[in-house]
């Protein structure tokens, strides 16, 4: 059990410019999340998936940010034109299925900042 | 979707101490709760949770939280603080059958000898 991998852990970019995040969840963990955390505040839902299949997304995630998780494994973010108000932590969970009590192992998170 | 108030966001607690940390979360039917410990430069940890039961629920680390349905809280507590508590804590909560949690604004617990 390596843990919850995120890549990469700073990204400071442009405003306008596309950025992607990957995150490794543990293997065999069925539901992936991202979540978004802001200074001083708690994380916020932002979609998750079940496999490959993506079964909910927060209105918080606007037409600019599309998540993927082909073949159910590895899960990337992308946000795209980005703007300042994106900058944020975004973590990535996972779980191992079943349940919706279950525990969720997070990773480190990619601190995004956008010039 | 449930909203959760940490009613203290910075907690200076001596070592050896007791420490208390508040959560309440807007009223529902049935629901999940959890609290949430992220040490400096690491990934948010699970402390505990109460799906059903008794309402006073024990998690590692000498943590435990009580339920209180009628008070919409889940504070946690601590009888004996140690320097490796220093953390940040989140309270969160999910309605029963949902999977994704609401979370606090987290509490800032700093432990000093």
């Amino acid at each position: 059990d390596t843990g919850v991998s995120q890549d990469p852990r700073h990204k400071i970019t442009k405003r306008g410019q596309n950025v992607t995040f990957r995150c490794d969840p543990i293997s065999e963990h069925n539901r992936l999340y991202w979540y978004r955390q802001t200074l001083g505040q708690g994380p916020e839902f932002l979609t998750y998936f079940q496999n490959e299949a993506q079964l909910e997304k927060s209105r918080l995630l606007s037409d600019r940010f599309s998540a993927e998780r082909p073949k159910g494994s590895f899960s990337t973010l992308e946000i795209q034109r980005t703007e300042q108000g994106d900058s944020a932590m975004y973590l990535c969970a996972s779980s191992r299925g079943g349940s919706p009590n279950e525990k969720l192992f997070f990773g480190s998170g990619t601190q995004l900042s956008v010039l | 979707a449930q909203s959760v108030t940490q009613l203290d966001s910075q907690v200076p607690v001596f070592e050896e101490a007791p420490v208390e940390l508040r959560c309440n979360y807007s009223s529902s039917v049935s629901v999940y709760l959890f609290w949430y410990v992220q040490y400096p430069n690491q990934g948010l940890q699970l402390l505990l949770k109460y799906l059903s039961g008794s309402t006073l629920v024990k998690g590692i680390n000498g943590f435990e939280a009580e339920f209180n349905k009628s008070q919409t809280s889940f504070h946690l507590r601590k009888p004996s603080v140690h320097i490796s508590d220093t953390a940040e804590y989140f309270c969160a909560v999910s309605d029963q059958g949902d999977y994704k949690l609401s979370f606090g604004a987290g509490t800032t617990v700093t432990v000093r000898a």
